[in-house]
């Protein structure tokens, strides 16, 4: 079974920019989640989404937005790009909900986003 | 509301020697807790899970964990290093009814000392 699938890997975007990063689930999985890493800040929760419905949102500002396909597929967008949303951004899927015990979270490898 | 407290960001042992890495926990519900691994560039692996029964848990690559309610704490333990155990290694903590998401402590950087 293939795993959680980001892209693109990197990403080097100026500042005021957008971007749009996608997270392709295990298949099957139904929740996906997005965290953003960075040294000083260590792992933020963004969001979950679940059978296209966001379900939780972490204390970000309305310029990091996301949204769930259909198919689970999900995308999150950063406009306005300031230097300090340079970071990882990691998606993980579960079959249900985050958190639901035995539903643990797969994560994907990431998008290395540098903003200049 | 949870939370996650892991004690030492950074952590030396050598080859062969005992690895303990330390987390504790804030949860006002029975909580659900896990152990995830980093290796550079990539994403997080799980490393073993507590939901309910047994406290001690075992999980991959030869680590194991403790749940201890009295003390709030969910330790890693691996009884001999191996240099492929260097990485970054992060417990989490969700509670048992699912209503929270997953929070991750700040993470503990391994490092194996030939």
């Amino acid at each position: 079974k293939a795993g959680v699938t980001q892209t693109p890997r990197y990403l080097i975007k100026t500042r005021g920019q957008q971007v749009t990063l996608s997270c392709s689930p295990i298949s099957g999985h139904r929740s996906v989640s997005w965290y953003q890493q960075t040294p000083g800040q260590g792992l933020q929760f963004l969001f979950e989404y679940f059978s296209e419905t966001q379900r939780n949102k972490g204390n970000f500002p309305g310029r990091f937005s996301g949204r769930q396909f259909s198919n689970s597929r999900s995308e999150m967008n950063v406009s306005t790009l300031e230097l300090g949303d340079s970071a990882l951004y990691l998606c993980a899927s579960s079959p249900n909900p985050s958190g639901t015990g035995n539903s643990p979270l797969h994560f994907g490898n990431g998008t290395r986003l540098t903003v200049t | 509301a949870q939370s996650v407290t892991q004690l030492g960001s950074h952590v030396s042992v050598s080859e062969g020697a005992l690895v303990l890495l330390r987390c504790n926990y804030s949860s006002s519900v029975p909580p659900y807790l896990f152990w995830y691994v980093q290796y550079p560039n990539q994403g997080l692996q799980l490393l073993l899970k507590y939901t309910t029964g047994a406290t001690l848990v075992k999980g991959i690559n030869g680590f194991e964990a403790e749940f201890k309610k009295s003390e709030t704490s969910f330790h890693l333990t691996k009884p001999s290093a191996h240099m492929s155990d260097a990485a970054e290694y992060f417990c989490a903590v969700s509670d048992s009814f699912g209503n929270e998401k997953l929070t991750f402590g700040t993470g503990t950087r391994l490092t194996i000392i030939p």
